[in-house]
This record gives C-alpha cells, structure tokens and sequence, in this order.
C-alpha cells in the first residue's frame, strides 16, 4: 500500500518553456501532498505544500507564479515550471501524506537546455 | 532555524558488520522522526519513524531515540551491499509529517 506515482519520470524540455510533473496517489486519498526539489549531491528541499482544493502553501524563497501547484483531487497534485531555465534543472519529487506519515513518489528529473 | 545534522560520511563497513547513523536536531519541539533510504537517483524510502524515547525495531533496522540529548541513530545490523545507499534522517513537529525537516543524508557503503 501507500504507492504514490509521478510522471514524467524524466523529461528534457528548452529554456523559456513550461514543463508539468504529476503526482499521483495510487491506493489511497491524500489530502495533503508536498513538492520537493533535489540538486545533486544535497538533501531534499521543501518547495510547496499542495492542498486539496485550497492554494498551495509555498515555502520562503520559491516563486509560486513560477512553480504553479494545483491539487484538483485527492489522488492528483500537478507542478508545472514555466518558463523553466537551466538553473530548474534538477530533481523534482512529490509526497502524499497517510496517516501522520509522507510516502514519496519515484521523482522527475528535469533537465532544461 | 530548525536544522537536522548528519554526518555526511562516507561511511564504509564491511558485509555482514553493524552500521550505525547518527542525526542531531535542534528543535526541541520536535515529536516525529523518520529515516528515510536514497537510492542514487531514485526517491527517498521510507524505512521507519519512531515518535518515543528508547529503541524501536524492524527487522535488521533498529532506530533509537533520545529527546533529552536531541538524538536520533539508526542501526543496520547484518549489513549487506544492498544497503549501501544514503540514509536521510528526517524530523517534524507534534507527531506529523507535515513539516519534515531533512539532513543533508549519510552516504553508507557496505563491502562485500
């Protein structure tokens, strides 16, 4: 149980376009879901906090018009980056919140050229 | 600022030994904690949390906890090289996951 899937796993994409990630809950309801960002070598860093049907609560220093998060439904949450640029590049992971306990899905590794 | 602290290692220890994480924290309203695996270029696992003073285990995994000294560690014991991967240790607040807090991992290679 607990299975959370993202897609695309990876994706190429050119400066100056928008890119959207899904995260989606498999086999259970998540009210709550959180967007995190990797650079190589680092630990995970909280972007956003995605709640289902009310906006997304951005964490200091992430540009929300840029990082746009949209949780429709209780299985889906979406980042899109528009306009990404090279300095975008990076890995892209989302969790879902069950039962006081966040399961991570696999991430997506944008590259922007 | 909350901070979790790890050491960043490279820790190395031979197949078959006890490997031993350790992680700090500097919230002392912090409740929940939480040990992730990271599988290079692959997403966090979740290998167990533990919320109380003392040792909690699960399998080869044993987490121990003190709240007195701001102290976390994991346990591998019987390590194998399929272990070998960076372990993320990740607090919150008040018994939820809301607000994990990461360290910056501890890279963990087993020898065979």
């Amino acid at each position: 149980g607990a299975v959370v899937s993202q897609h695309p796993s990876w994706v190429i994409c050119k400066s100056g376009t928008s890119v959207k990630i899904e995260c989606r809950s498999l086999d259970f309801q998540a009210t709550t879901m959180f967007w995190y960002r990797q650079f190589p070598k680092q630990s995970l860093m909280l972007m956003a906090t995605s709640n289902e049907g009310s906006k997304a609560t951005y964490e200091q220093g992430v540009e929300k018009d840029k990082f746009l998060i949209n949780h429709a439904s209780l299985t889906l949450s979406t980042l899109t980056v528009t306009s990404a640029h090279p300095e975008d590049s990076s890995f892209y992971i989302c969790s879902a919140l069950l039962a006081d306990t966040q399961y991570f899905g696999p991430g997506t590794r944008l590259t922007v050229l | 600022q909350k901070e979790v602290e790890q050491n960043s290692g490279p820790l190395s220890v031979p197949e078959g030994a006890i490997a031993s994480l350790n992680c700090t924290y500097s919230d002392r309203g912090s409740q929940s904690f939480f040990w992730y695996r990271q599988y290079s270029g692959k997403s966090p696992e979740l290998i167990m949390f533990i919320y109380s003073n003392g040792d909690k285990e699960d399998g080869r995994f044993t987490a121990q906890l003190n709240k007195a000294s701001q102290y976390v560690s994991l346990l591998i014991r019987d390590s194998q090289p399929s272990d070998s991967a960076t372990y993320l240790c990740a607090v919150a607040p008040v018994g939820s996951a809301r607000q994990l807090t990461f360290g910056s991992g501890t890279q963990l290679t087993v020898l065979p």
